[in-house]
């Protein structure tokens, strides 16, 4: 069990330019969860997925905001034509089963809009 | 909708010394309890977790927290801090089968 990893752990991109992370979650965990964390603030929910279905998307997800889970292993989020507004540090979660909120977070992606 | 309050932005301790971190939150039905911690450059590590039973609960690290319904309050304590217990705490609740609501944060930082 080698935990949730996020990658890249750090990206730094212009304004208007594409970006898209990536997470795994820990092995045989069904659950995985987006959230977003910017400064001096608790971590926020964004999205999440119970194996490939996308159940639930908070009102933060614009729809400059797209998330996969084509298998129903690893996850993507992709950013559209980012904003200054958008960096953050991007959180990736995942639980085993539905019920058990015992959630388990990748290191994040921290991202930086120039 | 459910909202969770941590009332101290910062706190400073004595190494050696005890610590309470406070938590308040607003939810309708039993809540699901959680607290975390976040080093700098980490991601989040849970505590530990309140689903039923018994109100004070045990995690790692020596940390505890006690749930009180009547408070809405889910407190962290530690007897004896160590250098190394100097992080950000979260408090948060779980609601349905999906999200958690996170409060602000509290940032501890501990003296020698």
């Amino acid at each position: 069990d080698t935990g949730v990893s996020q990658n890249p752990r750090h990206k730094i991109t212009k304004r208007g330019q594409n970006v898209t992370f990536r997470c795994d979650p820990i092995s045989e965990h069904n659950r995985l969860y987006w959230y977003r964390q910017t400064l001096g603030q608790g971590p926020e929910f964004l999205t999440y997925f119970q194996n490939e279905a996308q159940l639930e998307k908070s009102r933060l997800l614009s729809d400059r905001f797209s998330a996969e889970r084509p298998k129903g292993s690893f996850s993507t989020l992709e950013i559209q034509r980012t904003e200054q507004g958008d960096s953050a540090m991007y959180l990736c979660a995942s639980s085993l089963r539905a019920g058990n909120h015992e959630q388990y977070f990748g290191p994040g992606t921290r991202l930086t809009v120039t | 909708a459910q909202s969770v309050t941590q009332p101290d932005i910062h706190i400073t301790v004595s190494e050696g010394a005890s610590l309470e971190l406070r938590c308040n939150y607003s939810y309708g039905a039993t809540p699901y309890l959680f607290w975390y911690v976040q080093s700098p450059g980490q991601g989040l590590q849970l505590l530990l977790k309140y689903f039923s039973g018994d109100t004070l609960v045990q995690g790692i690290k020596g940390f505890e927290a006690e749930f009180k319904r009547s408070q809405s309050s889910f407190n962290l304590r530690k007897p004896s801090v160590h250098w190394s217990d100097a992080a950000e705490y979260f408090c948060a609740v779980g609601e349905g089968y999906s999200t958690l609501t996170f409060g602000k944060g509290t940032m501890l930082l501990v003296s020698p």
